[in-house]
């Protein structure tokens, strides 16, 4: 199993529209989690850090993470054009502390 | 203003042709780290440092060198180019919050 799996995408969806990114991870010692966008030719940016179980809003993103079920998501609400990129889930792994990133969904938001 | 710069954004350059990419961060951040991102194939750790003269391998190593002389620059140093080495490389400080990384270097060896 890869340490961080994420679907390769592309996921379409419409503008105004939730788009719901997912992400699953091996470490089930892993305390840290992060959400990258990334725009083609661009360098990954952090939109998101989470350490609890639950929810974490900020502004139209929610992180939600289930280390039970070892998964992270990313949702996205009233989803823009400008939302279309690839996003990278991180996961800080416990065994190393080595950060590990997943390879990234491609999002594309349908004006 | 938090940075990590990286020079230059662009480079061609021939096999064999010694070659330094430079990285550079104002932010203090003890670990500094290298990365290769290939089409399919994600981002890939290339080497790391967690502090001065502390230098690692990361995933893929070869065929690169890194020095970490003072804490805010760590270049990456590819002493004989290949063009299996074409790549976009990113270099990246880990804080308390994550990696910043700067903004990229594309690389073609032809």
């Amino acid at each position: 199993q890869k340490e961080v799996e994420q679907n390769s995408g592309p996921l379409s969806v419409p503008e105004g529209a939730i788009a719901s990114l997912n992400c699953t991870y091996s470490d089930r010692g892993s305390q840290s989690f992060f959400w990258y966008r990334q725009y083609s030719g661009k360098s990954p940016e952090l939109i998101m850090s989470i350490y609890s179980n639950g929810d974490k809003e900020d502004g139209r993103f929610t992180a939600q993470l289930n280390k039970a079920s070892q998964y992270v998501s990313l949702l996205i609400r009233d989803s823009q054009p400008s939302d279309s990129a690839t996003y990278l889930c991180a996961v800080n792994l416990y065994r190393d502390d080595k950060i590990i990133f997943g390879k990234g969904t491609r999002l594309h938001i349908l004006p | 203003e938090a940075q990590v710069t990286q020079n230059p954004r662009y480079l061609i350059t021939v096999t064999g042709k010694k070659l330094t990419v430079t990285c550079s961060q104002n932010m203090n951040h003890e670990y500094m780290s290298w990365y290769r991102q290939d089409p399919g194939l994600g981002l890939r750790q290339i080497y790391y440092s967690m502090n001065v003269e502390v230098t690692d391998k990361g995933d893929v190593p070869e065929g690169y060198k890194v020095s970490r002389k003072e804490k805010r620059n760590f270049p990456l140093i590819l002493e004989s180019p290949s063009p299996n080495q074409t790549s976009l490389y990113f270099c990246a400080t880990r804080g308390l919050y994550g990696y910043t990384f700067g903004s990229g270097t594309r690389l073609t060896v032809v």
